[in-house]
């Protein structure tokens, strides 16, 4: 009963390096997304994909970069990490119809030093 | 303006008490209504949905007021368990099914 799986789990990274946030949902759902959670902010969406094949920008998509690869697994990739990009990453899934739950990752803990 | 915005707090209340959340909406369209809840250091998961006749589940009252774009989120006889940072999220119409979430409310709720 795995629902949504993310990993890593925790990660530290230097300024400039690059990493792939992997998540994959196993309730066949069509759509996923990458949410990051700052103090205070609440949850921002990174991007999302309404279905397999598609993927769109959301609030806050600078640099940041995502692939759908199939309908189970969607990551976000962080090209060069700058500081800024520090903080937990959510990722989710739901399916179409309303009032439908979103399920979401326990989350990764990005440090970018 | 954010799109959805709701009063930080935090709120402390003793057990027992009742407390309410309000949460405003700025988007018209939106069509689908949620609270969440999140405790510390973990995801969000679903607490209620939120329909336009109100709702309720144990302890828990929702409500959606469509005409003043806001919802609220009602409990009564709080218990230690509900201290949570409560998020309000919201779809709004369209097929990519967009949440949206406020930046939630801290609750603690003392012995």
């Amino acid at each position: 009963n795995a629902g949504v799986t993310q990993t890593p789990k925790f990660q530290v990274l230097k300024t400039g390096q690059s990493m792939t946030l992997q998540c994959a949902q196993d309730m066949n759902h069509n759509s996923m997304y990458w949410y990051r959670q700052d103090p205070g902010m609440g949850l921002r969406l990174i991007y999302y994909s309404a279905s397999e094949g598609t993927t769109d920008k959301g609030e806050v998509p600078n640099g940041y970069n995502v692939s759908r690869l199939n309908k189970r697994e969607f990551s976000l990739r962080l090209e060069s990490a700058a500081p800024s990009q520090t903080s937990v990453y959510f990722c989710a899934s739901s399916e179409w119809g309303r009032g439908t739950e979103a399920f979401f990752g326990q989350g990764t803990r990005l440090t970018v030093v | 303006r954010k799109e959805v915005e709701q009063d930080p707090g935090p709120f402390n209340v003793p057990e027992g008490a009742t407390v309410a959340f309000n949460c405003t909406y700025s988007n018209s369209a939106s069509q689908s209504f949620f609270w969440y809840r999140q405790d510390c250091r973990k995801e969000p998961k679903l607490l209620m949905s939120v329909y336009s006749s109100g709702n309720e589940d144990g302890r828990f009252t929702a409500q959606l007021n469509r005409a003043s774009q806001y919802i609220s989120l009602l409990i009564r006889d709080s218990k230690l368990s509900d201290s949570a940072t409560y998020l309000c999220v919201v779809i709004a119409s369209g097929s990519a099914r967009q949440l949206t979430f406020g930046s939630g409310t801290q609750l603690t709720v003392l012995p």
